[in-house]
């Protein structure tokens, strides 16, 4: 069984398009992350939400709008979207909030702004 | 620059030899992670090191950390072409617990039989 499964794999979509993302983790984990990877493989924190409440929010256009409905998914959609948003997205979970969690992350999803 | 780099960036060698790998950091840590990430995949979490510890292992991982040099490396004996990958350290900010980890740029392996 997949521990953290992100949907879609592969999404390629216009300039100006809405997107959304979806993650679901069946760990029974209390915390979720969503992470951005650009070309050079450098992987920034976006938003971390533990038990449905948001706890990180980094500096973050707000055309990207996380929606946490419950502790074990964590969705992530993108307005208006522009071409350097092209990078590779995951999505991860941690048992409880904290430095000392190792954290599960999904496989990705690779987003193509053409 | 950011709080964690990794070196070198890219490293080859032959199946059988060691690997090692360095991070360093500039900020006073709470612990430091180490993660894989293969081709087109997810990164997998490999081993965590507290602060107040020098040395851990796990299987043919071995990780340490000098808070003095504010560095850790992570040596991987008796490589095999499965341990192509990227290697990233993630570092917790001491007296920081509001914030997330922070990931270094990776160090690339490539493992040839």
């Amino acid at each position: 069984d997949t521990a953290v499964s992100q949907t879609p794999k592969y999404l390629v979509t216009q300039m100006g398009n809405d997107k959304s993302i979806k993650c679901e983790q069946n760990l029974g984990h209390d915390t979720m992350y969503w992470y951005k990877q650009d070309s050079k493989k450098f992987l920034k924190i976006m938003f971390s939400y533990n038990n449905k409440e948001l706890i990180i929010n980094e500096t973050v256009p707000n055309r990207f709008s996380p929606k946490s409905p419950d502790k074990a998914h964590l969705n992530l959609h993108i307005n208006s979207l522009e071409l350097g948003d092209s990078a590779v997205y995951f999505c991860a979970s941690s048992l409880t909030w904290g430095h000392d969690q190792p954290q599960h992350f999904g496989d990705g999803t690779r987003l193509s702004i053409l | 620059s950011q709080q964690g780099e990794e070196d070198p960036q890219a490293l080859s060698i032959q199946e059988g030899e060691n690997a090692t790998m360095n991070c360093s950091y500039k900020t006073s840590i709470n612990n430091l992670q180490w993660y894989r990430q293969n081709s087109g995949r997810g990164l997998v979490h490999l081993i965590l090191i507290r602060s107040n510890e020098r040395e851990k292992h796990s299987g043919r991982l071995r990780v340490t950390l000098d808070t003095s040099k504010k560095s850790s490396s992570l040596l991987i004996t008796a490589s095999r072409a499965a341990d192509t990958a990227s290697y990233f350290c993630a570092t917790g900010l001491a007296n920081q617990a509001g914030t997330a980890l922070i990931f270094g740029k990776g160090t690339t392996l490539s493992v040839s039989s």
